[in-house]
């Protein structure tokens, strides 16, 4: 049973290039989280999607980001006209159920230059 | 709001000694987890506790949730337990409650 998967590890992008970091959760789970660690702070709570649906977009910034969880396939957040400060670790957790033990994936690195 | 506070913030400590990183939250929990990361690596979830004590190989994970605090105990400590440890309390129902503290640098010197 792979643990949470996430990739790429490491993305590049110039500024104002769009970048999609994609998540696929642990079998059976269908509650996915997605966190930034921005360089010397804390991870930061962005956006909870189940299913095909958007449950909590609370941590998101409001324009450039979006996220979803479609019916087949992984999740995917996707970043456009991406700026240096969007530079950071991305982290996906899932769980099984609402409440449930989150599991985190590695992590995307995502430098912009 | 939920405010954590981790200490110490940064430990250097000898092979083989006994490791205490402490954890104190401002509100009303359900559950705590305990996460470590590797420098550039990925983080990997060690426990999550609602009351009392977990232990897992050399990993103790304590919490007193009346006092609003956890404990993360490491015994006989090695060089591959250097790590960042944070602590994410858990507000409501599911891991977009996750708080999280700013983690603690272990350092263990062989």
């Amino acid at each position: 049973n792979a643990g949470v998967m996430q990739n790429p590890r490491h993305l590049v992008r110039r500024r104002g290039q769009e970048a999609r970091l994609r998540c696929s959760p642990m079998k059976g789970h269908s509650h996915v989280y997605w966190y930034r660690q921005l360089p010397e702070e804390g991870l930061k709570f962005m956006v909870y999607l189940q299913k095909e649906n958007i449950i909590d977009e609370s941590g998101m910034p409001k324009e450039r980001f979006s996220a979803e969880f479609p019916k087949e396939g992984p999740s995917i957040l996707r970043i456009q006209q991406v700026v240096r400060g969007d530079s950071a670790a991305y982290f996906c957790a899932s769980s099984k159920k609402k409440g449930a033990e989150a599991f985190f994936g590695q992590g995307t690195r995502l430098t912009v230059v | 709001k939920n405010e954590v506070e981790q200490s110490p913030q940064n430990l250097t400590a000898q092979e083989g000694e006994f490791i205490t990183i402490n954890c104190s939250y401002s509100v009303g929990i359900s559950a705590l987890h305990w996460l470590q990361q590797h420098p550039g690596g990925g983080i990997v979830s060690l426990f999550m506790l609602s009351s009392g004590k977990k232990k897992h190989g050399r990993l103790i994970a304590t919490i007193n949730i009346q006092e609003k605090h956890s404990s993360l105990h490491i015994t006989a400590s090695h060089p591959r337990d250097s790590a960042v440890y944070i602590c994410a309390p858990l507000t409501g129902g599911g891991a977009d409650g996750l708080t999280f503290g700013k983690g603690t640098h272990l350092i263990i010197q062989p």
